[in-house]
């Protein structure tokens, strides 16, 4: 059965440094995507960054980078240069055999000056 | 941009009530979902619909039900609120050309059954 796993329910963050958000999952379906998200307190969800299972190279979007390591099955969000706004939940999430996803629970990150 | 439009930020309702959550997207996106959101546990998938008439069950469907009459709409029903159904409630909609499309959301409506 697929499973994400986001074992860190929170974490803290000083402005202007990085930050590594944990993400780890389980299928046995070869062909799979991976994805973050990001929620502030208002509520929606906000996609952040895609990583295909077949990708060769990490995927990168502005302050976001993901580390994907398939051996060990993680997909590390990364967040370099941390801003005030970046204080908000993250989800993982996993996508496979259909076009549906499943969701961590969540990693609560808060930036403090 | 991808526009997600849940008809309501903020519903109280009583136990026992039928109610109705609605949500419309502008992007002519074929897979549309319902999820709730409860702390510790992520989001859950109720139900999702791949095509207009179309619906499919997801991991927590028990008490609740969907209508997909045309492609843009997409309902989400509780036949008969109770309590345990208070939760956040996120409606996503995405393209079917390929895994790799990401999953767009509203902006949840807040439910309280009383």
């Amino acid at each position: 059965a697929q499973k994400i796993t986001q074992t860190q329910p929170g974490m803290f963050v000083q402005e202007k440094e990085a930050v590594t958000l944990d993400c780890t999952y389980d299928t046995s379906d070869p062909s799979y995507g991976l994805f973050w998200y990001k929620q502030p307190s208002s509520g929606e969800m906000i996609f952040l960054i895609y990583q295909g299972s077949y990708d060769q190279q990490n995927a990168t979007e502005g302050r976001y980078s993901l580390n994907f390591q398939k051996a060990r099955k993680s997909a590390n969000l990364v967040i370099s240069a941390s801003q005030l706004g970046d204080s908000a939940m993250y989800f993982c999430a996993m996508s496979y055999n259909t076009d549906k996803l499943i969701f961590g629970t969540g990693t609560r990150l808060q930036v403090f000056p | 941009d991808v526009k997600v439009t849940q008809s309501s930020r903020y519903l109280v309702k009583r136990t026992g009530e039928k109610v109705f959550l609605e949500c419309v997207q502008d992007m002519d996106h074929e897979n549309m979902f319902w999820y709730r959101q409860d702390p510790g546990l992520g989001l859950r998938l109720i139900y999702f619909s791949y095509d207009v008439k179309m619906k499919e069950k997801g991991d927590i469907p028990e008490g609740y039900s969907v209508s997909r009459e045309k492609k843009e709409r997409f309902s989400l029903i509780l036949e008969s609120a109770s309590t345990n159904q208070t939760s956040m409630y996120l409606c996503a909609s995405s393209s079917a050309a390929g895994r790799d499309q990401p999953q767009h959301f509203g902006d949840g409506t807040r439910l309280s059954i009383l």
